[in-house]
């Protein structure tokens, strides 16, 4: 089966940029989206067909996609921003998820 | 405002039965792909089950293929899960999230998401 692989934590300042990779084969050939999800809270659609951010998300949110991997970069971080990040993309069986990223800003 | 309410979870011992809900509003519901996600305590997200507007695609994650049916009934603007021969591993959060309809070559997002039902399967 089709997996996306995620690092398990990321750490970053106030005000500096986190990124977020996600892994999979031949992921750069489909569209990959990505969604916050805070604590207690349902998750939340940031990014969109790689790149594309929905209506009312900030800008400091951006996405890639190329090659094997697919990249969520959050500059100018907030402690708002402190959350679990999924990508997820679809396979020829259905719609897979990655392991997930747990973004600190310390 | 989009909305999306699920109920319908609580506690079954495994083996049995439960049907989730998920009534939607704000938006013309039956324009609309559905799917079910879930999430296991402290876990990850997991999709479980996709079906497109005319309920005429349907898909399954291979965990639940088998076990689980998706339905829908437009005209109550509501989303179903029907999940028999629960096991322990199917003890999660159930969401139900809005998405368009599949096309070749394009999956779309889920761009709307209920708040979750419970469902714990022990004895």
């Amino acid at each position: 089966s089709y997996e996306l692989t995620q690092p398990p934590s990321v750490s970053v300042s106030p005000g500096q940029t986190a990124s977020i990779t996600c892994s999979g084969d031949k992921l750069g050939d489909k569209y990959a989206c990505w969604y916050q999800q805070k604590p207690g809270q349902s998750p939340v659609l940031v990014i969109y067909q790689d790149s594309k951010r929905p209506s009312g998300i900030p800008e400091r949110f951006s996405g890639s996609n190329s090659g094997n991997t697919a990249t969520l970069t959050i500059s100018g971080t907030q402690a708002m921003d402190e959350a679990d990040y999924y990508c997820q993309a679809w396979d020829p069986r259905g719609y897979v998820f990655g392991t997930g990223t747990k973004v600190t800003v310390l | 405002e989009v909305q999306l309410v699920e109920s319908g979870g609580g506690l079954v011992q495994p083996g049995g039965s439960l049907r989730l809900s998920c009534a939607a509003s704000g938006f013309t519901f039956s324009s609309y792909s559905m799917n079910w996600v879930r999430q296991a305590p402290g876990k990850g997200l997991e999709w479980v089950s996709y079906i497109s507007s005319s309920s005429s695609t349907i898909y399954y994650a291979d965990s639940v293929k088998g076990r689980f049916t998706i339905s829908r009934d437009n005209a109550k603007n509501s989303l179903y899960l029907q999940m028999n021969s629960l096991r322990d591993e199917d003890t999660a959060v159930y969401y139900c999230a809005r998405s368009g309809d599949i096309l070749t070559g394009y999956y779309p997002p889920f761009d709307y998401w209920g708040q979750g039902t419970l469902v714990t399967v022990s004895s």
